[in-house]
């Protein structure tokens, strides 16, 4: 069956810092492929997005490209703030199918 | 457009008693997902409705869970009797479930339940 796997965390950087969190997967079709973020006392929101092969989604500084050779979605942003601390989530699906979720990353940036 | 909606947002039940969660989707989107997060851990999914059917519920924990959808639109998941492992983020979300969307699945912001 379909799976996530994302590095285990937590992640501690410095402000300004690069961030990358890994995240593979396994699937059996053409799976879109999503980061989304919980920041504390808040919902699950969507970071970013890719439905296809080679495509790049990108929001708020982060990018993420959808590589079907390594069937990975490794998460990164150039310079992380202390407000980009939050519980990451890496996640596919198929059309009309749920979403499947990793573990979770925790990221916690300090100034 | 308004979101996905969820409610109550907090609830604080005593072990034994019921609450039901209710989820306003996205207006115009067949699909809704239950999905719950235990004591900060990995997001689970409980279940799926197309329309007011269930497409799958194979992540429902056991029969003190009942989901329904009636009429295909806002959705309610009764917790009866609670326990205090059921203490958690229950998410909703929705998806129109095409191609053209890019199966984007969105996410309401929770409802935080604490069983004391």
């Amino acid at each position: 069956g379909n799976s996530v796997t994302q590095m285990e965390g937590p992640v501690t950087l410095s402000e300004e810092a690069f961030l990358t969190i890994n995240c593979t997967y396994t699937a059996t079709g053409y799976p879109s492929l999503f980061w989304y973020v919980q920041y504390p006392g808040e919902g699950l929101q969507l970071l970013l997005k890719a439905t296809k092969a080679d495509d790049k989604g990108s929001n708020k500084g982060f990018e993420a490209t959808y590589r079907k050779e390594t069937t990975s979605f490794h998460l990164e942003k150039g310079s992380v703030q202390v407000s980009d601390s939050a519980v990451y989530f890496c996640a596919l699906s198929e059309i009309g199918t749920a979403l499947i979720f990793g573990k979770g990353t925790t990221l916690s940036v300090s100034s | 457009e308004a979101g996905v909606t969820q409610f109550p947002s907090h609830s604080v039940i005593e072990k034994g008693q019921t609450v039901t969660l209710r989820c306003d989707p996205i207006s115009g989107h067949d699909n809704l997902y239950w999905y719950r997060r235990v004591m900060g851990k990995e997001i689970k999914f409980l279940l799926h409705f197309v329309k007011e059917s269930k497409q799958d519920e194979s992540g429902m924990p056991n029969n003190r869970f009942l989901a329904e959808r009636t009429g295909g639109t806002y959705s309610t998941l009764k917790v009866q009797p609670a326990e205090l492992e059921d203490s958690g983020v229950y998410f909703c979300a929705s998806s129109q479930g095409s191609r053209s969307s890019g199966n984007t699945i969105y996410f309401g912001e929770g409802s935080w339940l604490t069983v004391v």
